[in-house]
């Protein structure tokens, strides 16, 4: 079955700290793969997404995520993280078999100042 | 300006009763999807659409139905089956070309008493 996981539910981080969070899916064929970003009182919005080509992608707000194939891995990262990057992160993933879009269960960060 | 609209934002039932929120787009997106936003859970996938008159389940589908008689419109109804109603629900669109990212409607909020 197709499934998207996230291995961190709950981050606390410190200012500055960098920040890497975890996903994992299992799908077949080709994949798309995003992440989205739920601040507090907010709705979600895109941080970023791959489609294809270079495996490593810059979103917004400084973040990145990088596709390992191998893997089946799409982890996101920030060098140094900020008080306003507390939120809730949902990776996603469609594959291009069924269309079928999921979430992963979502990781809360906790930066402290 | 184009965007999803969900209607309504706010809905009380009583136990038993079906209810249907709406959800309509003007973004000329051929695929459509609902998801169930729960605390801890993430956004899991209800039902989703990716062309008119036709649709699949999603990963909890049980006690709710759809119907996409148009393109712009994809209506979830809740039904008296589903065990647990009382939650947040999402209906989003997106292009089923390139990389597809979701578009999402602002939510409609389900409290059944």
């Amino acid at each position: 079955a197709q499934s998207v996981s996230q291995h961190n539910h709950h981050v606390i981080l410190s200012e500055a700290a960098s920040l890497e969070l975890g996903c994992n899916y299992s799908y077949g064929g080709t994949v798309n793969l995003f992440w989205y970003v739920q601040y507090p009182g907010q709705h979600l919005q895109l941080l970023l997404k791959y489609f294809s080509g270079d495996p490593l992608v810059k979103g917004i707000k400084g973040f990145e995520a990088e596709f390992i194939k191998s893997k089946f891995s799409f982890n996101l990262r920030k060098p140094s993280v900020q008080w306003s990057d507390t939120a809730e992160y949902f990776c996603a993933g469609r594959s291009s078999n069924t269309g079928k879009l999921i979430f992963g269960q979502g990781t809360t960060l906790q930066v402290k100042p | 300006d184009g965007g999803i609209t969900q209607s309504p934002k706010y809905l009380f039932r009583k136990e038993g009763q079906n209810v249907t929120l709406s959800c309509e787009q003007n973004l000329n997106h051929d695929a459509m999807y609902w998801y169930r936003q729960d605390p801890g859970q993430g956004l899991r996938l209800i039902y989703y659409s990716q062309i008119v008159n036709d649709f699949q389940k999603g990963d909890i589908a049980e006690g709710y139905s759809v119907s996409r008689e148009k393109k712009e419109s994809f209506p979830l109804t809740v039904t008296s089956a589903q065990k647990n109603p009382t939650a947040f629900y999402l209906c989003a669109s997106s292009t089923i070309q390139g990389p597809g990212e979701l578009f999402f409607g602002e939510g409609s909020r389900l409290t059944v008493l």
